[in-house]
């Protein structure tokens, strides 16, 4: 398959720990990348690469990998955490690809 | 540290070429791709496509046929030519640093209209 699968949404309590994943058989061969998507804001990288972080980026992100599945965790999820998730790599053929994103609420 | 400004028409009508640009400030163009991405309303993000500083690129393969991505001659701008554009275009096109399996900054995004 040349896609990545997201749950379309995702719920947590505020201060409570949320896990998003991503699925796709390319994810075997190729580490996921993580945006955070806020209204009228610019794309944020979040998560690159085994589990790396960018400057500027909480700890409480945190990425992980297990056969054809990427998660993001979130520990200690905080209201302004609220925000669209997309996850990124390639396909079989090298071609990048997004999933289709998960919405998460802080609740 | 390296921004993204971006620009170009916002507003298209269908059959028209989408432009637009995209200038890379406080690093360097060299040594990377540059990419360009897009959010149509209510839906998710697509890769349109990435070129690099000597004018290699790579499409997404469901738009080739339609996408040119260049490189400025002044080599901190690069471009994208999108054409025959119709109602399924309208998005926020954003450019964006690639990386091996990345994409960081991203431009702050435009929003283009096909609409008659």
């Amino acid at each position: 398959s040349s896609e990545l699968t997201q749950d379309p949404a995702v719920s947590v309590a505020l201060g409570q720990t949320v896990r998003i994943t991503c699925q796709g058989d390319s994810l075997r061969n190729y580490y996921a990348s993580w945006y955070q998507l806020k209204p009228g804001q610019a794309p944020v990288l979040v998560l690159y690469g085994k589990n790396n972080r960018p400057s500027g980026i909480p700890d409480r992100f945190s990425g992980s990998s297990s056969g054809n599945t990427a998660s993001l965790t979130i520990t200690g999820a905080q209201a302004e955490d609220e925000a669209d998730y997309y996850c990124h790599s390639r396909d079989s053929s090298g071609n990048r690809l997004f999933g289709g994103g998960t919405k998460l609420t802080v609740l | 540290q390296v921004q993204l400004q971006q620009w170009g028409a916002g507003l298209l009508k269908p059959s028209e070429t989408l432009s637009l640009t995209c200038a890379v400030y406080g690093g360097s163009f060299s040594g990377y791709y540059w990419s360009w991405i897009r959010q149509p309303p209510g839906k998710g993000l697509e890769w349109i496509g990435e070129i690099n500083y000597r004018g290699s690129t790579n499409y997404n393969p469901s738009l080739k046929s339609r996408v040119t991505i260049s490189v400025g001659t002044s080599k901190n701008h690069f471009s994208l030519s999108l054409s025959s554009v119709t109602a399924a275009d309208t998005a926020v096109y954003y450019c964006a640093r690639s990386k091996a399996d990345s994409f960081d900054p991203w431009g702050q995004g435009t929003l283009v209209t096909a609409s008659s």
